[in-house]
């Protein structure tokens, strides 16, 4: 049994850019959610996806932005980034919904200069 | 609105000692909830869940919790702590909606020998 795997692991990019990243889901989930955390917090909800659809969303701009394919993989856009935007993005899979809890990937660590 | 607080920002203990990370939440009804520990650079990785029924819930890693209704606590607890125990520990709640968890900031456990 795969668990949640994300691409990239690091990265850099400048204020103003945009950004996509990856997550391929644990085998047999069909939900996946993004969690934004700054260095030193807890992660904060972006959004989920279930069967291709966005269920949820939290307090984040228009400019966070993500799609859920049928493989159940998932992509996170961020459009015009800001310095803040600078965490550690974490996909999470699961199964109908956050019941059973979360499998996480290991993250993408994402810098805005 | 359904909020965890993890009071204690940073716990050090002795290699083999007890641990007891204390939790709080707010909500409305009877919560999921949940303790998930992240080391560093890495995702978060479940150890316990609360759904229902007993209200100790026992964890992997030998890690146990309890629900207590009357004070709306979820404590995490440990009776001889190992090295490999030093991470950080976060408590969550499910939301009403079923769509997203709710994490705490998190509790750094530092380990000594």
């Amino acid at each position: 049994e795969t668990g949640v795997t994300q691409s990239p692991t690091h990265l850099i990019k400048t204020r103003g850019q945009q950004v996509t990243l990856r997550c391929s889901s644990q085998s047999g989930h069909n939900t996946v959610s993004w969690y934004q955390q700054a260095l030193g917090q807890g992660p904060q909800f972006i959004f989920q996806y279930y069967r291709e659809e966005e269920n949820g969303r939290g307090n984040f701009p228009p400019r966070f932005s993500g799609l859920q394919f049928p493989n159940y993989s998932s992509e996170l856009n961020v459009n015009a980034l800001e310095l803040d935007d600078s965490a550690l993005y974490l996909c999470a899979s699961s199964f109908s919904g956050t019941a059973y809890g979360y499998t996480f990937g290991s993250g993408t660590r994402l810098t805005v200069v | 609105a359904q909020s965890v607080t993890q009071p204690d920002i940073h716990i050090t203990v002795s290699e083999g000692a007890s641990l007891e990370l204390r939790c709080n939440y707010s909500y409305g009804a009877t919560p999921y909830l949940f303790w998930y520990v992240q080391s560093p650079g890495q995702g978060l990785q479940l150890l316990l869940k609360y759904f229902s029924g007993d209200t100790l819930v026992q964890g992997i890693k030998g890690f146990e919790a309890e629900f207590k209704r009357s004070q709306s606590s979820f404590n995490l607890r440990k009776p001889s702590v190992h090295w490999s125990d030093a991470a950080e520990y976060f408590c969550a709640v499910e939301n009403t909606g079923g769509f997203k968890t709710i994490f705490g900031a998190g509790t750094r456990l530092f380990v000594k020998a």
